[in-house]
């Protein structure tokens, strides 16, 4: 199975900080990523797909990159709404797998 | 495009069975697949198994092998997920999620098992 190595585990930042989130793969995964968020009682929503593609009506202050075992999601300039956990996906190989999710908190 | 809406909440008994139902609907059902994911009170998302809508294809997750089927009905584009034998620890929210890539999700259903 592909492990998915997510960090940090929660992070405290402020509103108009730059906020970088990684998932390490424990194999190759070429491109096969997403990003998600999720709000607490709510189902997760997809941000980045194919690791550096922005889902149609996510704000642009949202940026994945990486390739092959190294994956990042940055948030430019933070913004109240921002405040959710965040889960990275690989979907390259059954078992499918999510990283252990990062709780972004106001600090 | 593309919506998925699931079941209401179930309240279950240890050792009994549960089916939850997700109606797919905006898209071209069997052009799909269809995921199962649950998250546990406060814990992260673990995936359960995939089947394809085209020709009921599965794959499940060792976690769940044995104990979880998963099925669709073209002519309602609906999938659905049994989960037998349940216990405590199956106490979640059931989330249903189109494509490997998980693109559109459906809005959750929660299981209790209790006595």
């Amino acid at each position: 199975d592909i492990q998915m190595t997510q960090s940090p585990s929660s992070l405290s930042a402020s509103v108009g900080d730059r906020v970088t989130i990684t998932c390490r793969a424990s194999q190759g995964i070429r491109n096969d990523l997403g990003w998600y968020q999720q709000k607490p009682g709510k189902a997760p929503k997809r941000l980045i797909y194919a690791t550096s593609s922005l889902q149609s009506g996510v704000p642009s202050r949202f940026r994945g990159s990486g390739s092959g075992t190294e994956f990042t999601l940055t948030i430019s300039s933070l913004q109240p709404e921002d405040f959710a956990t965040y889960y990275c996906l690989q979907h390259n190989t059954f078992p499918l797998t999510f990283g252990g999710g990062t709780k972004v908190e106001i600090k | 495009q593309g919506q998925l809406v699931q079941s209401g909440a179930e309240v279950m008994q240890p050792g009994a069975s549960v089916k939850v139902s997700c109606k797919a609907s905006g898209y071209t059902f069997t052009s799909y697949g269809i995921n199962w994911v649950r998250q546990a009170p406060g814990q992260g998302l673990e995936w359960m198994g995939w089947i394809s809508a085209y020709n009921g294809y599965t794959n499940y997750a060792q976690n769940f092998q044995g104990r979880v089927t998963m099925t669709t009905d073209t002519s309602t584009t609906t999938a659905f997920m049994e989960l037998r034998s349940l216990r405590s620890d199956d106490t979640a929210v059931y989330y249903c999620a189109r494509d490997v890539s998980m693109d559109v999700w459906g809005q959750g259903t929660t299981v209790t098992v209790s006595s």
